[in-house]
C-alpha cells in the first residue's frame, strides 16, 4: 500500500529555519515525482513545486523560488520541504503529493503538516 | 503561469440535484487537467486525470469532459457525501496550477 506520513505540526517564530519531511512507502521512492502544496488558512491550493527523487531534479512555482528548498533523500525515502527564515506569511498546511501512475495528477497525498509562524 | 478558472466559486444544490462545474485555463493545456475533492480537515482525494478519465473507485456520477481552455466536472444525483470543495488542476505546464476552488453546499 503507497503511503505518505509527513512530520508533524510545527509552531515557529518569524526568522526561525524549519524542515518538514514526507516519507514514501510501498512504492519504489526513487521514481515518482513528489510535490509540495500549501493551503493557507481559508485558502485554496498552490502547488509549490516537485522534486524527482531518482535524480533530485526540482522544480518551483516562481510564487516560492528562492523562498524554500525542496530535496530528497532517496536512501531513506524522504522528501523535504524547509526554510532559512519563516515569515508570518508561510503559515499554512503542507501537502506532499505523489504523481499518479500516468501522469503529473497527484493520486497520493500526505496527511498534511501544519505550520504556524507567529511571533 | 497559466491561470485556472473554476465558476462558480459556491454552488448550492439539493441531494438527487445534477451540477456541473466549470474550469477554464488561461491557454491551452490540451487534456493535462485534474480534479480534487477536498472536505475541511483532510488531505485532498484525486477522482479525475486527463479530463475524463474516472479513477478507479470513484463513483460513477462524477464524470469530466472538455480539453483545450474549457473543462467540466458533473455530479449526477448528489449525495451527502459529494457536498465538499472541489479543485481542477492543470499539468501540461509547470508551474502546474489549481483552481481557486468550488464549493459544494447543500441547499
Amino acid at each position: 500500500e503507497v503511503q505518505l506520513v509527513q512530520s508533524g505540526a510545527e509552531v515557529k517564530k518569524p526568522g526561525e529555519s524549519l524542515k518538514i519531511s514526507c516519507k514514501g512507502s510501498g512504492y519504489s521512492f526513487s521514481d515518482y515525482w513528489i510535490a509540495w502544496v500549501r493551503q493557507m488558512p481559508g485558502k485554496g491550493l498552490e502547488w509549490m513545486g516537485i522534486i524527482y527523487p531518482g535524480d533530485s531534479d526540482t522544480k518551483y512555482s516562481p510564487s516560492v523560488e528562492g523562498q524554500v528548498t525542496i530535496s530528497a533523500d532517496k536512501s531513506i525515502s524522504t522528501a523535504d520541504l524547509q526554510w532559512s527564515s519563516l515569515k508570518a506569511s508561510d503559515t499554512a498546511m503542507y501537502y506532499c503529493a505523489r504523481q499518479g501512475d500516468s501522469g503529473s495528477y497527484y493520486y497520493y497525498w500526505g496527511q498534511g503538516t501544519l505550520v504556524t509562524v507567529s511571533s | 503561469d497559466i491561470q485556472m478558472t473554476q465558476s462558480p466559486s459556491t454552488l448550492s444544490a439539493s441531494v438527487g440535484d445534477r451540477v456541473t462545474i466549470t474550469c477554464r485555463a488561461s491557454q491551452s493545456i490540451s487534456i493535462w487537467l485534474a480534479w480534487y475533492q477536498q472536505k475541511p480537515g483532510k488531505a485532498p482525494k484525486f477522482l479525475i486525470h486527463k479530463a475524463s478519465s474516472l479513477e478507479s473507485g470513484v463513483p460513477s456520477r462524477f464524470s469530466g469532459s472538455g480539453s483545450g481552455t474549457e473543462f467540466t466536472l458533473t455530479i449526477s444525483f448528489l449525495q451527502p457525501d459529494d457536498f465538499a470543495t472541489y479543485y481542477c488542476q492543470q499539468y501540461n505546464n509547470y508551474p502546474y496550477t489549481f483552481g481557486q476552488g468550488t464549493k459544494l453546499e447543500i441547499k
